[in-house]
């Protein structure tokens, strides 16, 4: 079964630090997101990307937040300048088209920032 | 004001039950609903997904709909050790793509 594959699994950073989280969605897939959840709490969406721009974005998804599909595989987060708030398990998900209804979602990276 | 509300519990049952987990939610123009299983230091798993009110069932699991009432159910009859996991609501809106989540309620089944 296709998987979304989401690297590293963990990553431990310096507050101040910038962080590229990786993500290489399904392959016939055209809609990706980068979602969040912060330990104990709701998984909240941050980023929707489709045909190499941002559709949709939340109030989290401030300036120290970017995406980027640099080629036809891999679907980046980065974040400029980590704080300690930005500890949380990013999660990459992706769906095959606008009428699907199944977002796949990958297994997580898990960000700490000390 | 919330836009989704969801029992965190958690909920502990004997292998067997039938298991009923629920959602609410404040805006009326969500029009997809869905039902994702999270194991623990996973992704969220597709489980149920319905559009506008009604049921839907897939072997053991049931999901239902009630706009009116804004109020969402998934029903697991004959529960398994297995399906011990967090369930998580989610819904979205017609034109929109972002998936908005409850907080999700962790479900333990003994067997």
């Amino acid at each position: 079964e296709p998987e979304v594959t989401q690297t590293p699994s963990h990553q431990v950073t310096q507050m101040g630090q910038e962080v590229i989280l990786r993500c290489v969605p399904i392959s016939n897939h055209l809609y990706f997101y980068w979602y969040r959840q912060i330990l104990g709490q709701k998984v909240e969406f941050l980023v929707s990307f489709y045909n190499n721009e941002i559709s949709e974005k939340s109030e989290i998804f401030d300036d120290q937040f970017s995406v980027e599909r640099p080629d036809g595989s891999n679907f980046t987060l980065k974040i400029r300048s980590t704080k300690l708030e930005d500890s949380a398990m990013y999660f990459c998900a992706s769906r095959r088209d606008r009428e699907a209804n199944g977002y796949t979602f990958g297994s997580g990276t898990r960000l700490t920032v000390v | 004001q919330k836009e989704v509300e969801q029992d965190p519990g958690p909920l502990s049952v004997p292998e067997g039950a039938i298991v009923s987990l629920n959602c609410t939610y404040s805006n009326s123009a969500f029009q997809y609903f869905m039902w994702y299983r999270q194991y623990s230091r996973k992704g969220p798993e597709l489980l149920m997904y319905t559009y506008s009110s009604g049921n839907k069932e897939d072997g053991r699991f049931t999901a239902q709909v009630d706009k009116s009432s804004k109020y969402i159910s998934l029903f697991i009859r004959d529960s398994q050790p297995s399906d011990s996991a967090t369930y998580l609501c989610a819904m979205r809106l017609e034109a929109g793509t972002a998936l908005i989540f409850g907080k999700g309620t962790t479900l333990s089944v003994s067997s």
